[in-house]
């Protein structure tokens, strides 16, 4: 079955400190996986897509690993600042038919504190 | 561009009335894509349009909801007769997929900031 989970499910980190999210999934056949964050209210944001050829991208202090042996995901954030508190999403897409099909993560819920 | 566009941003309404949510895509993508999440189920993917086509619509509950894209700038996702189980934030979202060596390889998504809707 095609299934994407995240750790932690919530997360407090004091601000500046660093923190890494989890995302392990069993899609198949892999096409792509994605990091969204969603602000409180707001529509998720796009932070990183990764194929199967990458094993790491950064957007700003956002990096993201893929290790496609092992069907893991993470992604770090350095430095952590209060804007930081949001939803993050990891989304696993696979091919079907010809079409990108998306399998979503719970999300983790970071709250970053002064 | 002014992003994907939404409306109603807020909808109440009560229970058996019809509702119809519309969203505006991005000029130039296209797939479009309906979302609904709730603090239960999180976020789900309802229905997704490639160059106005339903492609997948395995994640529409059930008859009372259906969604159009007549045109490449503009769907709606309607509710007949809508339940106090439907109330959740709506989000369409909308992305360019261009075709790959093994099927269509799909840019980022563009979510819009959805529409809240409460049925009483």
């Amino acid at each position: 079955k095609n299934q994407v989970e995240q750790s932690p499910q919530s997360l407090i980190i004091l601000e500046g400190k660093n923190c890494t999210l989890q995302c392990n999934y069993t899609v198949s056949p892999f096409s792509n996986l994605r990091w969204y964050k969603q602000d409180t209210g707001r529509g998720p944001v796009s932070l990183t897509i990764m194929t199967f050829s990458e094993n790491t991208k950064s957007n700003g202090r956002y990096t993201a690993t893929l290790d496609a042996d092992t069907k893991q995901s993470s992604l770090h954030i350095t430095a952590s600042q209060l804007s930081d508190s949001a939803s993050y999403i990891c989304v696993v897409s696979h091919l079907s038919g010809g079409y990108n099909k998306l399998i979503f993560g719970a999300g983790t819920r970071l709250a970053v504190h002064p | 561009d002014a992003g994907v566009i939404q409306s109603p941003r807020h909808e109440v309404t009560e229970m058996g009335q019809e509702v119809t949510l519309r969203c505006k895509p991005i000029s130039g993508h296209n797939s479009l894509f309906w979302y609904r999440q709730t603090m239960m189920r999180g976020l789900e993917l309802l229905i997704y349009f490639n160059n106005n086509v339903p492609i997948d619509d395995s994640g529409m509950p059930e008859d009372r909801f259906s969604a159009k894209m007549p045109n490449a700038s503009f769907s709606t996702l309607k509710i007949q007769p809508s339940e106090p189980r439907d109330s959740a934030v709506y989000f369409c979202a909308s992305s360019l997929e261009v075709p790959g060596t093994s099927g269509y390889k799909q840019e980022t998504q563009y979510f819009g900031p959805g529409t809240r809707l409460l049925v009483l």
